[in-house]
């Protein structure tokens, strides 16, 4: 157990549509990052939050947007879903947010858009 | 255009034997190598890092060896183990001041036979 929980674990939903992913960092862990995974993809970077603050952005299209609240969970917006967003949305905490700060992963949420 | 490239998508080896699992890069920026292991319907998990200031990093059965020249690094595992059958991710991380991104490849799947 990576300590990292992930909710919800399986997402249908039809295109469109606005949802919600919801994480919760390992205890004491300030950093926040959210990875997609597709089909025969690796995990592409979307979003890295350091204690409240937006600290890197990668592949995040406009449509998805991302917070980190006070005490340091963390939501993922996806908005218009498009089939294309179907994917494995993983997030992932470290105490830092250097290189010597290895990720710890959550078990992540398949989103299936229909 | 994939900065991190795991070529082969599958490797299969006989329990007990060696397990070389390569990754290449090309962004000279890259500073510090990850090796994450995955397991279905789990998120991937940190096994072994080197920094690019060395060659090599040993950690029980698994080695990392890194070839800057080359652009190449590669885990080892000796011996091989059933429990090892996952997908490997390699990754790199290039630190831009306050934030490391770290980029994965698309990864391997490892299967150790009997």
């Amino acid at each position: 157990d990576s300590g990292v929980t992930q909710t919800p674990k399986h997402l249908i939903t039809a295109t469109g549509q606005r949802v919600t992913l919801r994480c919760s960092p390992r205890s004491g862990d300030l950093s926040v990052y959210w990875y997609q995974q597709s089909l025969d993809q690796g995990l592409q970077f979307l979003i890295h939050y350091y204690n409240g603050e937006e600290r890197a952005k990668g592949n995040i299209l406009e449509r998805f947007s991302a917070q980190q609240f006070p005490d340091l969970h963390s939501e993922l917006n996806l908005s218009s879903l498009e089939l294309g967003d179907s994917a494995l949305y993983f997030c992932a905490s470290s105490v830092g947010s250097g290189k010597g700060s290895p990720l710890h992963f959550g078990n992540g949420t398949r989103l299936t858009v229909t | 255009d994939q900065q991190v490239k795991q070529n082969s998508p599958s490797l299969s080896v006989q329990e007990g034997r060696i397990s070389i699992l390569n990754c290449d890069y090309t962004n000279s920026m890259f500073d510090y190598f990850l090796w994450y292991k995955k397991y279905p319907a789990e998120g991937p998990t940190f096994l072994i890092s080197i920094s690019s200031i060395k060659d090599k990093n040993e950690d029980g059965r698994f080695t990392v060896f890194l070839n800057k020249s080359a652009k190449h690094l590669s885990l080892h595992i000796v011996p091989s183990q059933p429990g090892d059958s996952a997908v490997y991710f390699c990754a790199a991380s290039e630190f831009t001041g306050a934030n490391s991104k770290l980029t994965f490849g698309k990864g391997i799947t490892l299967s150790v036979r009997p």
